[in-house]
């Protein structure tokens, strides 16, 4: 069965610090992840798919077959990335599978 | 702006009452999802629609029944509402013209429905 875990309900850096949301995945097909970002009193949005291969606001994720595993990183945090993350695992029938999110909140 | 909206955007029921949480979009997006959101377990897919007369279950969909009224309106309703279907409901919508198998979900704004 399909499966994504973000290990991390809380996360918390300085302004500038690297940040690192973990998720991994558990899928037996061929898998499809995003990253969904929930800004203060926003809608859920699509943040970048692994597919696109691009940076959005300064974040990269790379999907790790190996580690079943899509990371999203930023070199220097910024105080405008506080938001909910939110991984998600599509299947291939357009069914997205989400995570239970991490709450990242960069301290000025 | 083409959007997603729900209605209501909060709602206070009582346990046995039916309930209807509606979702109208103007993307001209022929599929569209619903989705229930609790403290901690993330966002699971109750139903989802690829078009009119296309209705799907998806992870959660017991004790909820969905209308796919036109391409515009999905409708998700509670039958005999219990205090455990308390949460906040969003609606998704997706355009099957994009390519690629899984394309991106627009959100609207989300119904908190309590359940007393």
């Amino acid at each position: 069965a399909q499966r994504v875990t973000q290990p991390e309900k809380l996360l918390s850096v300085f302004k500038g610090a690297p940040v690192e949301l973990k998720c991994n995945y558990s899928y037996s097909g061929s898998p499809e992840l995003f990253w969904y970002v929930q800004y203060s009193r926003q809608r859920l949005q699509l943040l970048l798919r692994h597919i696109s291969r691009e940076s959005i606001k300064g974040f990269t994720a790379d999907l790790n077959k190996g580690e079943t595993s899509f990371h999203l990183k930023k070199p220097f945090a910024q105080e405008e990335d506080s938001a909910m993350y939110y991984c998600a695992l599509g299947t291939g029938a357009n069914n997205l599978f989400f995570g239970t999110g991490t709450r990242l909140t960069v301290i000025p | 702006d083409a959007d997603v909206t729900q209605t209501p955007r909060n709602r206070i029921t009582k346990t046995g009452k039916r309930i209807m949480l509606e979702c109208s979009q103007t993307k001209g997006h022929d599929r569209m999802y619903w989705y229930r959101q609790d403290p901690g377990l993330g966002l699971r897919l109750i139903y989802y629609s690829f078009d009119v007369k296309d209705i799907n279950k998806g992870e959660i969909s017991d004790g909820y029944s969905v209308s796919r009224q036109a391409q515009a309106k999905f409708s998700l309703s509670l039958e005999s509402a219990i205090p455990n279907q308390t949460a906040l409901y969003f609606c998704a919508t997706s355009d099957a013209r994009v390519s690629g198998t899984n394309n991106e979900q627009f959100f609207g704004p989300g119904t908190r429905l309590t359940v007393l």
